[in-house]
């Protein structure tokens, strides 16, 4: 089973900084198969990127993700105020299908 | 629009079986390239995967979960059913339903979109 750990556990910015979250495999992960999904409160993941660096339709293009092998980055250009919510990163190069433990980006 | 939405019971005894139904509406569960899969998530933990199936009746299983987990499919409903069984307060979560996108005939994708989610709760 390949486990995702993602850094940092709590982020604190401000609006119109930038953020760098991090995803960790334990094994590489061929083709970059790899997806980030958004978690407001209350409300189910939301699908940003996949294949690593591809955004999913209507994603605004602050998003991006990059990295391979094992490790993963995504970036937030300039936070808005609804970017701030729990970001968790996803393998699915391999069953079991997992995730990592999520980022929670907070407003400073 | 595709829509998901999860409904059944939101307590359930410990020993006994969860069972849970995803109904899709905006597009017909009847199609290839596409999984359909149960997530869960404790309360304010993280999130795993459950299991999925194909509207042909394949599934895929966690492993961690396979010995307790059914995934069903009725596709004159257009809705897909989960049940866990000999549950404990351990399979306390919400549960969500989602697409999974479907790669080769033995390796799924991504989730998109997903059900709002269900909570169930496991005590007596």
């Amino acid at each position: 089973e390949i486990v995702l750990t993602q850094s940092p556990g709590t982020l604190s910015l401000s609006p119109g900084e930038r953020a760098t979250l991090s995803c960790r495999a334990s094994q590489s992960v061929s083709s970059s198969y790899l997806a980030w999904y958004q978690q407001k409160p209350g409300q189910a993941p939301r699908l940003l990127i996949y294949g690593a660096s591809s955004r999913s339709t209507g994603i605004p293009d602050r998003f991006s993700g990059s990295g391979s092998g094992t490790d993963f980055t995504l970036t937030i250009s300039r936070l808005e105020p609804e970017d701030f919510a729990v970001y968790f990163c996803q393998q699915y190069d391999s069953s079991p299908y997992t995730f990592g433990q999520g980022t929670k980006l907070e407003i400073k | 629009q595709l829509q998901l939405q999860e409904s059944g019971p939101g307590l359930v005894k410990p020993s006994e079986t969860l069972s849970l139904t995803c109904s899709v509406s905006g597009a017909s569960i009847n199609i290839n390239n596409y999984y359909w899969g149960w997530i869960r998530q404790p309360p304010g933990k993280g999130l795993e995967w459950v299991g999925s199936i194909y509207y042909s009746g394949n599934t895929y299983y966690n492993p961690s979960l396979k010995s307790r987990v059914t995934i069903s499919v009725d596709t004159s409903k257009n809705q897909f059913s989960l049940k866990l069984s000999s549950v404990t307060a351990a399979d306390t979560a919400v549960y969500y339903c989602a697409r999974h996108g479907r790669r080769s005939s033995t390796s799924l994708n991504w989730f998109d979109p997903w059900g709002q989610g269900t909570l169930v709760t496991v005590s007596s």
